[in-house]
């Protein structure tokens, strides 16, 4: 069974500055999506970034970017120039391609912003 | 504008009763999926549905139910409330295949007492 390990319980990041919450996975499979998700207060579940296995490029989304190292099975998320609005809980999540669109969740990483 | 909704958003209930959380949504999507959170643990899946009639366990099945008679609604029973059940229960959808997100429910805390 695939498993989601986030190793990092609580990050604190200064405003403006970047941050890297890290991810590793475990999976025999070569086919399968990863995600980063964002969990605010409102306990909103708000999809911030995905990437394909098969894509050798780091996928970004404005200040967010993934640094995706599939021989070592990690994938961690950098946020650049951080703003009050990103302190929230972060999951990374797992997907296998074919195996319908069941997603494995880490156990997540607080992320608080000091101004 | 299409959305996924659950209801309700908060349940306090007994040891032992019978609990049923609703989730419904516009998405006209296929898959649903139910989730429940608790710290240190992230999100785990509960169970899921790929179409109507079609319902499958997850990881933590134990305990809960579901069943699937149209595509907008996948309700989650638990049939004999335990204070284990304690937890943010998330209800999520997507549509098949491909590189396709979940969009997530607001959630429902459920205390069992």
């Amino acid at each position: 069974a695939q498993t989601v390990t986030q190793s990092q319980p609580e990050m604190s990041v200064q405003e403006a500055e970047t941050v890297t919450l890290s991810c590793t996975y475990d999976t025999s499979e070569s086919d399968y999506y990863l995600f980063w998700y964002k969990q605010p207060p409102s306990r909103q579940m708000i999809l911030v970034i995905r990437q394909e296995a098969y894509k050798q490029q780091n996928a970004t989304e404005n200040r967010f970017s993934v640094n995706f190292q599939k021989a070592a099975k990690s994938f961690s998320l950098k946020i650049s120039d951080s703003q009050l609005g990103d302190a929230a809980m972060y999951f990374c999540a797992y997907r296998h391609m074919e195996y319908g669109n069941k997603l494995v969740f880490g156990a997540g990483t607080i992320l608080r912003v000091k101004s | 504008d299409a959305e996924i909704t659950q209801s309700p958003r908060h349940k306090i209930t007994e040891t032992g009763r019978q609990v049923t959380l609703a989730c419904h949504q516009t998405w006209n999507h296929n898959n649903m999926f139910w989730y429940r959170q608790d710290l240190g643990h992230g999100l785990r899946l509960i169970h899921y549905s790929y179409g109507v009639h079609d319902t499958n366990k997850g990881e933590v099945s134990d305990g809960y139910s579901v069943s699937r008679s149209n595509t907008e609604d996948l309700p989650l029973t638990l049939e004999s409330a335990a204070s284990s059940q304690t937890s943010v229960y998330f209800c999520a959808s997507s549509v098949s295949g491909g590189f396709n997100e979940q969009f997530f429910g607001p959630g429902t805390r459920l205390t069992v007492l």
